[in-house]
């Protein structure tokens, strides 16, 4: 089986930093990967780590420590149209599957 | 960038009937595609994964017969929601992998479905 834990709810202004930390149990890890969600939307793909280490792509970056079976996704400055629900997701070895966490919510304030 | 199409949006059906919802990758071939199903406010949860020219393999609690995936092509792979009931109301998502980024799934739009 496998499980994922992130915070419910994070709340931040425009041009501030956040981290959303992502826990994870699997039995079988290829990788976490970062989706971000708008209301009424379909996820979109963000960053994927298989590795242990920082991913950065623009404002965006995910870091990863298999040994821990942790990773984070920091956003910097922050814009009004980052308030979104991100989910990270475990790549599983088993038929390479992909199992979501439960979400964030971002609300990002003026 | 790799595109995925799903249709219908939104259907609305009575209770009762069946429902198809078709999942397509427009720009790449999917030997894998991925159903998921997410209810207000909540996660993705993973039903089943669809696998081209062979069964489905379903996630365990969700019925087989109720929920059926055709994978017939390379890039289209299809869910029916048979004998739909008020509790199958919800937010249906297709996505699906490309093997030269296997660590990134490509979704289609959604599907609402509600039944009355």
């Amino acid at each position: 089986g496998q499980s994922l834990e992130q915070p419910s709810e994070v709340t931040a202004v425009e041009g501030a930093i956040v981290q959303i930390n992502c826990t994870y149990q699997t039995s079988g890890f290829y990788g976490l990967s970062w989706y971000q969600q708008h209301d009424g939307g379909a996820p979109t793909f963000l960053s994927y780590n298989a590795l242990d280490g920082l991913e950065e792509t623009g404002r965006f970056s995910s870091f990863l420590s298999r040994s821990d079976s942790y990773g984070y996704l920091l956003l910097q400055e922050l814009q009004m149209k980052d308030s979104a629900s991100y989910f990270c997701a475990v790549r599983e070895s088993n038929f390479n599957k992909f199992y979501f966490g439960s979400g964030t919510k971002l609300n990002v304030k003026p | 960038g790799a595109v995925v199409s799903q249709h219908p949006s939104w259907v609305i059906c009575k209770s009762g009937t069946s429902v198809k919802i078709e999942c397509r990758s427009l720009d790449f071939q999917a030997t894998t595609m991925f159903w998921y199903r997410q209810f207000p406010k909540q996660s993705l949860m993973l039903m089943a994964t669809s696998n081209e020219g062979s069964k489905a393999t379903y996630e365990q609690g969700v019925e087989k017969d109720k929920f059926l995936i055709n994978h017939a092509s390379l890039t289209l792979s299809t869910l029916t929601v048979t004998s739909a009931h008020p509790e199958d109301s919800s937010f249906y998502i297709c996505s699906a992998r490309d093997q030269q980024r296997p660590g990134e799934l490509f979704f289609g739009e959604g599907s609402r479905l509600t039944v009355l």
